[in-house]
């Protein structure tokens, strides 16, 4: 089955600078990418997707690129704010059975 | 419009006790997930529901059931309840099989 790996676990930056999460995936029949947002105590919430047909995908700050060949696929968010502070998970999905495997996380902490 | 919503927002148990945590999907969704997040790790795949049918499970044992409405809720039951079943249980929704999901904020179940 499907197995997502993701890093790094932890990332500081400060505000203003730019951060970058990276995922690695196993099964080549993957084509779709969600990353999810999680602030304590919320749910997961959805900031970008991208699906195999498109190596890259834009939104304001946030952009996720998508490498097929190499199996992997990164969250850039650019011109960090403290509010960016949240855990984030990258996931990978066949679209066959919905089984979405997810990253373990990474804990972003913007500073002031 | 409403998110996806879930209740209880925490629920206490004691060893081998049966838990019921419910699930209402965004308006117009069919399609309805289970994931389990233990503390510190990622999500789990748990469950799919679909049309009233499960059509997908995760890697959990047999006590880990449920069902979906004729209006779309769901129901996520727990028997013999573990101390390693202790988690927060996320439940999304999407449209017929599809992408994205949406989450909900999540049950905390706690076994004592």
């Amino acid at each position: 089955g499907e197995n997502v790996e993701q890093h790094p676990s932890t990332l500081s930056v400060q505000e203003g600078d730019s951060a970058v999460i990276k995922c690695t995936y196993s099964d080549s029949a993957s084509n779709y990418f969600p990353w999810y947002k999680q602030e304590l105590g919320k749910g997961p919430q959805l900031i970008i997707d991208i699906r195999s047909n498109v190596g890259e995908k834009k939104d304001q700050r946030i952009a996720v690129t998508l490498n097929k060949t190499a199996k992997h696929f990164s969250l850039h968010i650019t011109e960090t704010q403290p509010e960016d502070s949240a855990v984030y998970f990258c996931a990978a999905s066949t679209g066959n059975n919905n089984d979405m495997r997810f990253g373990a996380g990474t804990r972003l902490t913007v500073k002031p | 419009e409403a998110g996806v919503t879930q209740s209880p927002t925490h629920l206490i148990k004691t060893r081998g006790q049966q838990a019921t945590l419910r699930c209402s999907p965004i308006s117009g969704h069919t399609s309805v997930y289970w994931y389990q997040q233990a503390l510190g790790l990622g999500l789990q795949f748990l469950l799919w529901y679909d049309e009233g049918e499960e059509r997908n499970r995760g890697n959990f044992p047999p006590r880990f059931s449920g069902r979906q409405f004729p209006n779309y809720s769901s129901e996520l039951n727990v028997n013999a309840l573990e101390l390693e079943d202790s988690a927060l249980y996320l439940c999304a929704s999407s449209f017929t099989g599809g992408q994205p999901q949406h989450f909900g904020d999540g049950t905390r179940l706690s076994i004592l």
